[in-house]
């Protein structure tokens, strides 16, 4: 079965970095396109970042030139670099499996939750 | 980017009565070449994750009750809930995912008892 397991959410201080990963089990990483996305509190869904199977990377407007979306072949995660994070970006942040390489998303995690605040 | 807008933004139906969701796209999301409409609908129950639906605008996500069923082409899509049942409680959300991202969600809904 597939399962996607995110962790290192934490509260962290505006202009901090924060690191999450997100391990898969019963699929492989690099053989689909995978994303990061957030909900902050009490609002809708919000798509944040992609990595290809082919291994390029695609960002939100809003997160581009601080977040940095990686993966690790050999432990099969997903990882998101967080740099001069800012209190909008306070949210549960789920990662996805995509089922098409494009944008459909069939499996969610059950989310980090990251505050920033001072 | 495309914006995706919902409506309404919240509707209250009774049991076994019929929930529609509406979802309107700034740009049409059906591709000529293969005559599929790039939009999907998820339920995110209170504390869980989201659950894909419907995609291709119509098409059933395996295991997911026929009580639910998708419509439409192009810029206007609905999601209707033929017969509500207490576990459909929830926020549903349109999203478009034609062409390269960024891909966009609508609003949400949510629909209560």
């Amino acid at each position: 079965d597939v399962q996607l397991v995110e962790s290192g959410g934490a509260l962290v201080q505006p202009g901090g970095s924060l690191r999450l990963s997100c391990a898969a089990s019963g699929f492989t990483v690099s053989d689909t396109y995978m994303s990061w996305l957030r909900q902050a509190p009490g609002k809708g869904l919000e798509w944040v970042s992609v990595i290809y199977a082919g291994g390029s990377t695609y960002y939100a407007d809003f997160v581009k030139g601080r977040f940095t979306i990686s993966r690790d072949n050999s432990k099969n995660t997903l990882s998101l670099q967080m740099n001069r994070l800012v209190i909008e970006d306070t949210a549960v942040y789920y990662c996805a499996k995509d089922r098409l390489s494009g944008g459909l998303f069939d499996y969610w995690g059950q989310g980090t939750l990251v505050t920033v605040s001072s | 980017d495309i914006v995706m807008t919902q409506s309404p933004e919240s509707l209250a139906v009774s049991l076994g009565e019929r929930a529609t969701i509406n979802c309107k796209s700034g740009r049409s999301l059906l591709y000529s070449s293969n005559n599929k409409n790039y939009l999907a609908w998820y339920q995110q129950k209170p504390g869980q994750s989201p659950k894909l639906l419907i995609y291709w605008a119509s098409s059933r996500e395996s295991g997911v009750p026929d009580r639910f069923s998708g419509s439409g082409s192009g810029t206007d899509f609905t999601l209707t809930i033929s017969s509500l049942q207490a576990e459909d409680v929830a926020i549903y959300y349109c999203q478009q995912y034609y062409s390269t991202p960024p891909w966009t969600f609508g609003q949400g809904t949510k629909v209560e008892i």
